[in-house]
């Protein structure tokens, strides 16, 4: 399969705290993406880095990415109860069509 | 404006009933996906379109599995003799394409129950 894997599948932290999400991938990639889900319906995008690019920011979140590890991290700074979802690392097919394969998934609570 | 919609938002059927799950997509999207998420196989691929052909349907399960697209926008994914496997919720995407990599829009999601 080339479902790549995050870890944890669950974290749990207080508001202010900081989340940390790991992603794990198996192929070649151009790209990865992040995204959020709520209440296991509709995803929203949160952030797409590049092969090329090592780190990217946008607001509260940085994704990492070392495609010599195969493997891209999420930071959440500054959490806040309503970053409490599911986050979802996304890279492309096989064969570098649009069509994304997604992680397994870590699901975050953060407590007030 | 508008976002990706997607109806019903809820379907209960019967085993070996026939459905169809409606996507309309963000306007000027040329490529559309259906994904489906189920808590044992997590959020897998089914079928993507590029304007009103399927250059990739890898994903379906089995051919009881079906879409099609019209006039490069709205989609239907059509299940026959549903089982009780096929109880999911199914996502639709769209982006613009084909020269990507583009963020995909989703839709809220069909939850489908087969009993």
């Amino acid at each position: 399969s080339q479902q790549g894997e995050e870890d944890p599948q669950a974290l749990s932290i207080q508001e202010g705290e900081n989340a940390t999400m790991n992603c794990s991938y198996k192929t070649s990639i151009n790209n990865l993406q992040w995204y959020r889900q709520n209440s296991g319906r509709g995803l929203v995008h949160l952030i797409l880095i590049r092969s090329n690019e090592r780190e990217k920011h946008s607001g509260r979140l940085r994704v990492t990415l070392d495609t010599s590890k195969k493997s891209s991290s999420l930071l959440i700074t500054a959490s806040r109860a309503a970053d409490t979802a599911s986050y979802f690392c996304a890279t492309p097919g096989l064969d570098y069509t649009d069509k994304l394969i997604f992680g397994t998934g870590t699901r975050l609570q953060v407590f007030p | 404006g508008a976002g990706v919609s997607q109806s019903p938002s809820n379907k209960v059927t019967e085993k070996g009933k026939d459905v169809e799950l409606r996507c309309d997509p963000i306007s000027g999207h040329t490529a559309l996906y259906w994904y489906r998420q189920s808590l044992g196989q997590g959020l897998e691929f089914l079928i993507y379109f590029q304007g009103n052909s399927a250059p990739d349907k890898s994903g379906l399960p089995s051919d009881r599995f079906s879409a099609e697209r019209t006039g490069g926008s709205v989609s239907t994914l059509t299940i026959q003799r549903t089982q009780q496997e096929d109880s999911a919720v199914y996502l639709c995407a769209s982006s613009l394409g084909p020269s990507g990599p583009y963020e995909q829009y989703f839709g809220p999601g069909t939850r489908l129950t087969v009993t």
